[in-house]
């Protein structure tokens, strides 16, 4: 099965500064690569997802990159603001390797912006 | 937001108690999921059904038995539980044959074994 690992666990920023979340994972069958978000007392929800055949996808403010020969992707997130806080999990997956979407999460990072 | 409801939202029970959760999406979706949250630990994958009908069980005790009578519906049975079984319990749906299918989650029902 696929072993998944985050760092930091927990990461501690200043508003206005960058934030960076990285995930590293065993199957190098994996393609396809979320990152949730999920806010204090609410369900996760993905915030942006890449394929293996991109290394960098962005979407406003946050990115995610991905190093396939090393098995790890990022997230990144720019110009954080308060409401950024929240635990963040990867969950690489070999999409093809079943019909439904068997993730893996990482622990999470639990990411705290200060106003 | 309303895609996969979880009722009921929190749920106190004795060991000897027998009680079922349940999850409902209004998607469309095929494919429905139990994961468990507990403190300090990443989402476990409990239950998968695929067309309703189970295809993994992450070696889940006995003691939790899951229902999918209908693509729509999914319950979680629980009897006999321990403390240790504590966490917020997670729902989630997606559309299976799609690739790179994204999951949706229900706000969870906090479970707490007394």
């Amino acid at each position: 099965g696929e072993n998944v690992e985050q760092h930091p666990s927990t990461l501690s920023v200043q508003e206005g500064d960058s934030a960076v979340i990285k995930c590293t994972y065993s199957d190098s069958a994996s393609n396809y690569f979320p990152w949730y978000k999920q806010e204090l007392g609410k369900r996760p929800q993905l915030i942006i997802d890449i394929r293996s055949n991109v290394g960098e996808k962005k979407d406003q403010r946050i990115a995610v990159t991905l190093n396939k020969t090393a098995k790890h992707f990022s997230l990144h997130i720019t110009e954080t603001q308060p409401e950024d806080s929240a635990v963040y999990f990867c969950a690489p997956v070999n999409a093809g390797g079943t019909s439904y979407g068997k993730l893996t999460f990482g622990q999470g990072t639990i990411l705290t912006v200060h106003p | 937001e309303t895609g996969v409801t979880q009722t009921p939202r929190h749920l106190v029970m004795g060991m000897t108690n027998k009680k079922s959760l349940k999850c409902e999406q209004h998607l469309g979706h095929n494919a429905m999921y139990w994961y468990k949250q507990s403190a300090k630990k990443p989402l476990e994958l409990m239950f998968v059904y695929s067309l309703e009908e189970r295809v993994e069980n992450n070696s889940v005790p006995s003691r939790f038995s899951p229902e999918c009578p209908n693509s729509s519906h999914l319950f979680l049975h629980l009897h006999t539980l321990q403390p240790e079984d504590s966490a917020l319990y997670l729902c989630a749906s997606s559309q299976e044959g799609v690739p790179y299918n994204e999951q949706f989650f229900g706000p969870g029902t906090r479970l707490t074994v007394l």
